[in-house]
């Protein structure tokens, strides 16, 4: 199985500032014939069940802020909140799905400083 | 809207067996792959299976944790996807949550508790 890993394991940053996760895959999960690397990126809130937030590593979900975004490639991946909102706080999972089973990061929990 | 909505959980005894169930609607079910993901508690989340739609075949793969003991189902005329679990283990405890979506999920259902304890 593909082991997906995420640092830190949490964070707490101030309003309006940038929260960056990152995530690791144990194999590449870049699909170089279509060039898409096969990464997710979940929100879950306490008490919800997980939103998709970015997929293809890189694309927003519809209807997901601009402020959330997704880059990377291969084996390492970020996700970068810019100016961290009060409702952001969250756990946020990667998982990927370029080989079964589909695996998810352990999480990263976003707080509020 | 989508919506997919969980039934079925509760508590059981290790050896016990459960059937979860996820009624979907706002959508072509018959043309979704569905899956089940648990969450035990204060834990990340664990892909345990799907099945794929019936015109791409209908076949189910599983998490090895549970590969023999749960099996995925669907009745596409009632728009519900099933999870019959069997031989359940203390560690199978947590919320179930079904998800549409064949890579990713962006449907998820609110989740169904279920709790295996002596």
């Amino acid at each position: 199985d593909i082991v997906m890993t995420q640092s830190p394991g949490s964070l707490a940053v101030s309003l309006g500032e940038r929260a960056t996760i990152t995530c690791r895959s144990s194999q590449n999960i870049l699909l170089t014939s279509k060039n898409k690397n096969f990464l997710s990126w979940y929100q879950q809130k306490p008490g919800q069940s997980p939103k998709l937030l970015i997929y293809w590593a890189s694309i927003r979900e519809v209807g997901v802020p601009d402020r959330f975004s997704g880059s990377g490639s291969g084996t390492d991946f970020t996700l970068t909140i810019n100016s961290l909102q009060p409702e952001d706080v969250a756990v946020y999972y990667c998982q990927q799905y370029y080989d079964n089973p589909p695996t998810f990061g352990p999480g990263t929990k976003v707080d509020v400083k | 809207e989508v919506h997919l909505l969980e039934s079925g959980g509760g508590s059981v005894k290790p050896g016990g067996s459960l059937r979860l169930s996820c009624a979907a609607s706002g959508f072509k079910f018959a043309d979704a792959w569905m899956n089940w993901v648990r969450q035990a508690p204060g834990k990340g989340l664990e892909w345990i299976g799907r099945i794929k739609s019936n015109v791409d075949d209908g076949t189910t793969l599983y998490a090895a944790p549970v590969t023999g003991r749960f099996s995925i189902s669907r009745d596409d005329s009632k728009n519900i996807l099933y999870l019959e679990m069997n031989n359940l283990h203390i560690g199978d405890t947590g919320v179930y949550y079904c998800a549409a979506g064949v890579s990713t999920w962006p449907s998820w259902g609110q989740g169904t508790r279920v709790t295996v304890s002596s």
